[in-house]
């Protein structure tokens, strides 16, 4: 099993959709958590970061985290074409190795 | 954009043969990784430095070793390419100054044949 679990979809909503995305994990040492977006064929860009549990919003992107239930999740508001991209979950622990684990990625279309 | 560059961009070699992918930052960051990424799999650690001259070992260490004798070059080798190491690779940095959070390069595009 995988230390931390995405759905790969594709994902596929019309704009102007709140998107869901989410991640479960099972290592409970994971304290930082990040949401990462990547275009095709670029490198992942950083989009969110939360440490602990607790929410975060930035524009019409709000990330969540539930370590009790290991869950985390990043809401899209008013999802536009140029959201269309893959999204990976990311964490890592306080101590120890500095890397972080990932997520496989949710592939994300928006329709116009 | 973190100041991150990887080459070559792209490359394809043969069977058997050495390569070296190249990562440089301009940042002055501590900690520097390299990532492959593959269908289904997402991102994999393959090493990563927390320093010059220290490195350590990821989850796909196998058939691949590091060096950095200098804050801003980080060098993966393929020691003998596979076919199974046809893949993206990613270099990304890190000074945890912000968190443990990791900014990433635009990527090495390798295929061995």
């Amino acid at each position: 099993q995988k230390e931390v679990e995405q759905d790969p979809g594709p994902l596929s909503v019309p704009e102007g959709a709140i998107v869901s995305l989410n991640c479960t994990y099972s290592n409970s040492a994971f304290q930082y958590f990040m949401w990462y977006r990547q275009y095709s064929r670029k490198g992942p860009e950083l989009l969110m970061y939360t440490y602990s549990s607790g929410n975060k919003e930035d524009g019409r992107f709000t990330a969540q985290v539930d370590k009790s239930s290991k869950y985390i999740s990043l809401f899209i508001r008013d999802s536009q074409p140029s959201d269309s991209a893959t999204y990976l979950c990311a964490m890592s622990a306080n101590t120890g190795r500095r890397a972080l684990t990932f997520g496989s990625g949710t592939r994300l279309q928006v329709q116009p | 954009d973190a100041g991150i560059t990887q080459s070559p961009r792209h490359k394809v070699t043969e069977t058997g043969t050495p390569v070296t992918l190249r990562c440089h930052q301009t940042e002055n960051h501590r900690y520097m990784y390299w990532y492959r990424q593959d269908p289904g799999h997402g991102l994999r650690l393959i090493h990563y430095s927390y320093g010059v001259k220290d490195t350590d070992k990821g989850e796909v260490s196998d058939g691949y070793s590091v060096s950095r004798s200098k804050t801003e070059d980080f060098l993966l080798t393929l020691e003998s390419a596979t076919s199974s190491q046809t893949s993206v690779y990613f270099c990304a940095i890190s000074d945890f100054g912000s968190g443990n959070t990791i900014y990433f390069g635009e990527g090495s595009w390798l295929t061995v044949v």
